[in-house]
């Protein structure tokens, strides 16, 4: 079964650098999704991307944070001169179509530590 | 706004127990309704849903129905297995918008 891939599982950097996560949706997707969970709290919403360009975001997803589909298969999550409260499991997820009632497909997450 | 309201854990049963995870939600319009399940060290996978009222999604052995009458989508399994030991998200997709809101997540131990 096709699967939602992230890279890498744990990315520990100093607090100030950038940071780059990756992700390698389910081919035929269209749409593209990442959420954070830090430690013990509730999954939260980052970002949407569809046709190249973000459809929602959160407030959380504030200037330091970027997306972008480089090219056909990679979407990445950029951070910038990172905070350690962006310390947190980040997945994320991508969908067929946009119909409400499709579930999201979700990688198994980068795992970043801020130090 | 749209969220959802998990019932708190940690969660511990013995093997062959009943499992009941509460579930309620507030949305505007006719949300779908999933329940994840993340297993130690790994991502969130689907393990049911429902799309419309008094719908009832099942897998795994794990049943969850849609009340729209009660806002609730509570998660049961009749006879829990130790390798059902897990956290377990119910979470709305909303039906305007791309967005899915999650609960806080539920650890379930299931001990021999």
């Amino acid at each position: 079964e096709p699967e939602v891939t992230q890279t890498p599982s744990h990315q520990v950097t100093q607090m100030g650098q950038e940071v780059i996560l990756r992700c390698v949706p389910i081919s035929n997707h269209l749409y593209f999704y990442w959420y954070r969970q830090i430690l013990g709290q509730k999954v939260e919403f980052l970002v949407s991307f569809y046709n190249n360009e973000i459809s929602e975001k959160s407030e959380i997803f504030d200037d330091q944070f970027s997306v972008e589909r480089p090219d056909g298969s990679n979407f990445t999550l950029k951070i910038r001169s990172t905070k350690l409260e962006d310390s947190a499991m980040y997945f994320c997820a991508s969908k067929g179509t946009g119909d409400s009632n499709q579930p999201q497909h979700f990688g198994d997450g980068t795992r970043l530590s801020i130090l | 706004g749209d969220s959802v309201t998990q019932m708190e854990g940690p969660v511990t049963l013995s093997e062959e127990a009943f499992l009941t995870i509460n579930c309620t939600y507030t949305a505007t319009g006719y949300p779908s309704l999933f329940w994840y399940v993340q297993y130690p060290g790994e991502g969130l996978q689907l393990l049911l849903k429902a799309t419309k009222a008094d719908d009832k999604g099942s897998n795994k052995g794990f049943e969850a129905t849609y009340r729209k009458e009660t806002t609730s989508f509570h998660l049961e399994k009749g006879s829990v297995q130790v390798s059902d030991s897990a956290v377990y998200f119910c979470a709305l997709s909303a039906f305007f918008g791309n967005q899915f809101y999650f609960g806080t997540g539920t650890s379930l131990t299931v001990i021999p």
